[in-house]
């Protein structure tokens, strides 16, 4: 079965540094999204991704976050500037061909800020 | 502001028993309700969802109940297994939206 990938499965950092968070998306999806979850609180929007470029962010997702699609099949996410507060694990996600509909998602990063 | 709220936060059950979850949504423009299940290490996945245009959905001993004029949802795992021991997260979303609205999830555990 088809499944997101995604690189690191842990990233340490101390705060203030960039991090880049990695996915490699389902083949054949057109919609693709972060989301991510602070322990033992719910999974929270960041952002989602539609024919290169952002078609929805949240209040999370300020300037300090961006994404990309370099190469047609990574998708990243950047943060510039981490801080205490962005330690999460951090989820990548890809649908076919409906917008949120049958998310498909990957283990997960998770970042943890000193 | 919590646009779905997911109860009880945990629950415990025999095995062979019912577990039963609920949400509660505010938003009328919802109109698309998956639940997602989560094993320790990985992602959500994808269980089962539903429309409002039917108040039940089965897919094995899974059950998805819709009402609409309450704007509740709830899932039922009848014989519940070992193998079903997991987080169960809600959601909800307009269907021309691209943001799912998770609720907080709900750890089962089921007792051999």
């Amino acid at each position: 079965e088809p499944e997101v990938t995604q690189t690191p499965s842990h990233q340490v950092t101390q705060m203030g540094q960039e991090v880049i968070l990695r996915c490699v998306p389902i083949s054949n999806h057109l919609y693709f999204y972060w989301y991510r979850q602070i322990l033992g609180q719910k999974v929270e929007f960041l952002v989602s991704f539609y024919n290169n470029e952002i078609s929805e962010k949240s209040e999370i997702f300020d300037d300090q976050f961006s994404v990309e699609r370099p190469d047609g099949s990574n998708f990243t996410l950047k943060i510039r500037s981490t801080k205490l507060e962005d330690s999460a694990m951090y989820f990548c996600a890809s649908s076919g061909t409906h917008r949120n509909e049958k998310l498909f998602f990957g283990s997960g990063t998770q970042l943890s800020v000193l | 502001q919590q646009q779905v709220k997911q109860s009880p936060q945990s629950l415990i059950v025999q095995k062979g028993g019912i577990s039963i979850i609920n949400c509660a949504y505010e938003n009328t423009a919802f109109d698309y309700f998956p639940w997602y299940q989560q094993f320790p290490g990985k992602g959500p996945a994808l269980l089962i969802a539903i429309r409002p245009d039917v108040s039940e959905k089965k897919e094995g001993r899974f059950t998805i109940s819709f009402n609409k004029s309450a704007k509740q949802f709830s899932l039922h795992i009848m014989d519940s297994q070992p193998g079903d021991s997991a987080t169960y997260f809600c959601a909800a979303s307009p269907t021309n939206d691209y943001k799912l609205s998770f609720g907080a999830g709900t750890t089962v555990t089921v007792r051999a």
